[in-house]
Protein backbone atom coordinates (compact mmCIF):
# COMPACT_ATOMS: atom_id res chain seq x y z
CA UNK A 1 0.00 0.00 0.00
CA UNK A 2 1.03 3.62 -0.07
CA UNK A 3 3.46 4.91 2.40
CA UNK A 4 3.91 8.38 4.14
CA UNK A 5 4.06 11.24 1.20
CA UNK A 6 5.53 14.31 2.07
CA UNK A 7 5.33 17.68 -0.66
CA UNK A 8 7.60 19.22 -2.20
CA UNK A 9 10.63 16.81 -2.25
CA UNK A 10 12.71 19.83 -2.18
CA UNK A 11 12.30 23.44 -1.21
CA UNK A 12 14.81 26.29 -1.64
CA UNK A 13 13.67 29.56 -0.16
CA UNK A 14 15.35 32.61 0.71
CA UNK A 15 15.47 34.20 4.40
CA UNK A 16 12.25 36.00 5.57
CA UNK A 17 9.99 34.23 3.53
CA UNK A 18 7.66 31.61 4.70
CA UNK A 19 7.26 27.83 3.58
CA UNK A 20 4.80 25.61 3.45
CA UNK A 21 5.92 21.57 3.89
CA UNK A 22 2.96 18.92 3.05
CA UNK A 23 2.69 15.76 4.56
CA UNK A 24 0.08 12.80 3.70
CA UNK A 25 0.20 10.00 6.34
CA UNK A 26 -0.61 6.44 5.44
CA UNK A 27 -4.42 5.89 5.30
CA UNK A 28 -5.62 4.80 8.49
CA UNK A 29 -3.13 6.32 10.42
CA UNK A 30 -4.65 8.47 13.47
CA UNK A 31 -1.35 9.87 14.70
CA UNK A 32 1.41 11.95 12.98
CA UNK A 33 4.36 13.27 13.82
CA UNK A 34 6.67 15.89 12.47
CA UNK A 35 10.67 15.26 12.92
CA UNK A 36 13.64 16.80 11.88
CA UNK A 37 17.19 15.69 10.34
CA UNK A 38 19.94 17.94 10.17
CA UNK A 39 24.30 17.19 9.96
CA UNK A 40 24.51 18.67 13.20
CA UNK A 41 21.40 17.48 15.54
CA UNK A 42 20.61 14.50 13.97
CA UNK A 43 16.43 13.39 14.34
CA UNK A 44 14.64 15.59 16.54
CA UNK A 45 11.46 15.30 17.35
CA UNK A 46 8.97 18.85 16.56
CA UNK A 47 5.14 17.87 16.85
CA UNK A 48 2.55 14.90 17.34
CA UNK A 49 -0.94 14.92 16.23
CA UNK A 50 -3.69 12.73 17.20
CA UNK A 51 -7.15 13.28 14.86
CA UNK A 52 -6.27 16.42 14.43
CA UNK A 53 -5.31 17.80 17.96
CA UNK A 54 -1.86 18.31 18.58
CA UNK A 55 -0.74 16.97 22.63
CA UNK A 56 2.72 17.29 22.14
CA UNK A 57 4.25 20.36 20.45
CA UNK A 58 6.97 20.18 22.58
CA UNK A 59 10.02 20.28 20.30
CA UNK A 60 8.82 23.35 18.10
CA UNK A 61 11.81 25.56 17.70
CA UNK A 62 10.13 29.09 18.19
CA UNK A 63 7.07 30.51 17.74
CA UNK A 64 8.08 30.75 13.76
CA UNK A 65 6.95 27.40 13.42
CA UNK A 66 3.40 25.49 13.50
CA UNK A 67 1.82 22.71 12.06
CA UNK A 68 -1.88 22.01 11.55
CA UNK A 69 -3.90 19.14 10.17
CA UNK A 70 -7.43 18.91 8.68
CA UNK A 71 -9.56 15.95 8.35
CA UNK A 72 -7.35 13.46 10.64
CA UNK A 73 -5.11 12.91 7.47
CA UNK A 74 -3.12 15.49 5.85
CA UNK A 75 -0.96 17.99 7.66
CA UNK A 76 1.26 21.25 7.16
CA UNK A 77 3.82 22.74 8.74
CA UNK A 78 4.85 25.92 8.33
CA UNK A 79 7.93 27.89 9.06
CA UNK A 80 6.99 31.53 9.03
CA UNK A 81 10.49 34.37 8.10
CA UNK A 82 12.92 31.47 7.71
CA UNK A 83 16.36 31.77 8.71
CA UNK A 84 19.48 29.95 7.13
CA UNK A 85 19.74 27.83 10.41
CA UNK A 86 16.18 26.50 9.36
CA UNK A 87 17.90 24.47 6.62
CA UNK A 88 17.50 20.35 7.29
CA UNK A 89 15.49 17.68 6.44
CA UNK A 90 11.94 17.71 7.47
CA UNK A 91 10.37 14.26 8.40
CA UNK A 92 6.67 12.93 8.35
CA UNK A 93 5.89 9.66 10.14
CA UNK A 94 2.19 8.53 11.20
CA UNK A 95 1.53 5.69 13.49
CA UNK A 96 -2.02 3.76 13.47
CA UNK A 97 -2.41 5.52 16.57
CA UNK A 98 -1.39 7.06 19.61
CA UNK A 99 -0.74 3.23 21.17
CA UNK A 100 1.23 2.28 18.42
CA UNK A 101 3.60 5.53 18.74
CA UNK A 102 6.62 2.94 19.09
CA UNK A 103 5.70 2.08 15.14
CA UNK A 104 6.45 5.06 13.26
CA UNK A 105 6.50 5.22 9.71
CA UNK A 106 8.41 7.88 8.04
CA UNK A 107 8.46 9.78 4.68
CA UNK A 108 11.08 10.88 2.11
CA UNK A 109 10.98 14.18 3.68
CA UNK A 110 11.47 17.52 2.27
CA UNK A 111 14.76 19.10 1.96
CA UNK A 112 14.38 22.55 2.72
CA UNK A 113 17.32 25.02 1.96
CA UNK A 114 17.24 28.59 3.13
CA UNK A 115 19.44 30.72 1.04
CA UNK B 1 21.05 15.61 27.41
CA UNK B 2 21.61 13.00 24.90
CA UNK B 3 19.61 10.42 26.09
CA UNK B 4 20.50 7.66 23.11
CA UNK B 5 24.33 7.23 22.34
CA UNK B 6 25.55 5.61 19.30
CA UNK B 7 28.70 3.86 17.89
CA UNK B 8 30.62 3.87 15.92
CA UNK B 9 29.71 6.75 13.59
CA UNK B 10 31.03 5.20 10.30
CA UNK B 11 31.82 1.77 9.80
CA UNK B 12 33.60 0.07 7.05
CA UNK B 13 33.38 -3.38 6.47
CA UNK B 14 34.24 -6.27 3.94
CA UNK B 15 31.45 -8.18 1.54
CA UNK B 16 30.17 -11.20 3.91
CA UNK B 17 31.58 -9.79 7.39
CA UNK B 18 29.48 -8.80 10.47
CA UNK B 19 28.75 -5.20 10.99
CA UNK B 20 27.60 -4.51 14.76
CA UNK B 21 26.37 -1.04 15.56
CA UNK B 22 26.66 -0.23 19.53
CA UNK B 23 23.75 2.20 21.19
CA UNK B 24 23.32 3.15 24.81
CA UNK B 25 20.53 4.88 26.47
CA UNK B 26 20.08 6.19 29.81
CA UNK B 27 16.31 6.67 30.37
CA UNK B 28 15.02 3.52 32.05
CA UNK B 29 11.37 4.33 30.89
CA UNK B 30 12.42 3.65 27.44
CA UNK B 31 10.25 0.61 27.01
CA UNK B 32 10.56 -0.26 22.85
CA UNK B 33 13.93 0.04 20.53
CA UNK B 34 13.88 -0.08 17.01
CA UNK B 35 16.57 0.33 14.77
CA UNK B 36 16.01 2.30 10.91
CA UNK B 37 17.77 1.85 8.28
CA UNK B 38 18.12 4.68 6.14
CA UNK B 39 19.24 5.18 2.26
CA UNK B 40 20.31 8.75 1.10
CA UNK B 41 17.28 10.92 -0.24
CA UNK B 42 15.09 8.81 1.51
CA UNK B 43 13.24 8.59 4.89
CA UNK B 44 14.21 5.76 7.72
CA UNK B 45 12.37 3.00 7.20
CA UNK B 46 11.49 0.86 10.33
CA UNK B 47 13.92 -2.63 9.99
CA UNK B 48 13.59 -4.63 13.28
CA UNK B 49 12.84 -3.62 17.10
CA UNK B 50 12.92 -5.53 20.78
CA UNK B 51 11.30 -5.01 24.01
CA UNK B 52 13.21 -4.99 27.13
CA UNK B 53 12.17 -7.94 28.66
CA UNK B 54 13.69 -10.13 25.76
CA UNK B 55 17.28 -10.12 25.21
CA UNK B 56 17.78 -10.94 21.41
CA UNK B 57 15.55 -10.65 18.48
CA UNK B 58 16.44 -11.83 14.92
CA UNK B 59 15.05 -10.92 11.59
CA UNK B 60 16.42 -12.57 8.54
CA UNK B 61 20.56 -11.09 8.62
CA UNK B 62 19.80 -8.72 11.51
CA UNK B 63 20.08 -9.37 14.97
CA UNK B 64 18.77 -6.81 17.97
CA UNK B 65 21.09 -7.83 21.27
CA UNK B 66 19.54 -6.36 24.38
CA UNK B 67 21.62 -5.77 27.79
CA UNK B 68 18.64 -4.18 30.35
CA UNK B 69 21.14 -4.06 33.19
CA UNK B 70 24.00 -2.35 30.94
CA UNK B 71 21.58 0.06 29.75
CA UNK B 72 22.99 -1.09 25.87
CA UNK B 73 21.70 -3.06 23.01
CA UNK B 74 23.05 -3.59 19.73
CA UNK B 75 22.31 -3.93 16.16
CA UNK B 76 24.15 -7.26 13.87
CA UNK B 77 24.18 -7.41 10.55
CA UNK B 78 25.39 -10.84 9.36
CA UNK B 79 27.06 -11.92 6.01
CA UNK B 80 26.54 -8.39 5.08
CA UNK B 81 25.73 -7.30 1.59
CA UNK B 82 26.97 -4.28 -0.47
CA UNK B 83 23.23 -3.23 -0.49
CA UNK B 84 23.26 -2.84 3.10
CA UNK B 85 25.32 0.00 2.84
CA UNK B 86 22.89 3.06 4.43
CA UNK B 87 22.81 4.96 7.70
CA UNK B 88 21.56 3.32 10.66
CA UNK B 89 19.81 4.60 13.79
CA UNK B 90 18.81 3.16 17.17
CA UNK B 91 16.25 4.45 18.73
CA UNK B 92 14.18 4.28 21.76
CA UNK B 93 10.90 5.76 22.87
CA UNK B 94 8.09 4.80 26.21
CA UNK B 95 5.05 3.83 24.61
CA UNK B 96 4.97 0.31 24.33
CA UNK B 97 3.62 -0.35 27.81
CA UNK B 98 0.63 1.95 28.22
CA UNK B 99 0.50 5.20 27.83
CA UNK B 100 3.90 7.48 27.51
CA UNK B 101 6.01 9.50 25.50
CA UNK B 102 5.46 10.05 21.49
CA UNK B 103 8.61 11.01 20.31
CA UNK B 104 11.01 9.08 19.42
CA UNK B 105 14.67 9.38 20.70
CA UNK B 106 17.14 8.78 18.45
CA UNK B 107 20.90 8.13 18.20
CA UNK B 108 23.35 10.14 15.83
CA UNK B 109 23.50 7.65 12.95
CA UNK B 110 26.16 5.38 11.88
CA UNK B 111 27.00 5.13 8.41
CA UNK B 112 27.97 1.62 6.87
CA UNK B 113 29.71 0.71 4.17
CA UNK B 114 30.06 -2.51 2.71
CA UNK B 115 32.89 -3.23 0.26
CA UNK B 116 33.05 -5.70 -2.24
Amino acid sequence: GAGVSQSPSNKVTEKGKDVELRCDPISGHTALYWYRQSLGQGLEFLIYFQGNSAPDKSGLPSDRFSAERTGGSVSTLTIQRTQQEDSAVYLCASSLGAGRSYEQYFGPGTRLTVT
Amino acid sequence: QQQVKQSPQSLIVQKGGISIINCAYENTAFDYFPWYQQFPGKGPALLIAIRPDVSEKKEGRFTISFNKSAKQFSLHIMDSQPGDSATYFCAAIKGYSGAGSYQLTFGKGTKLSVIP
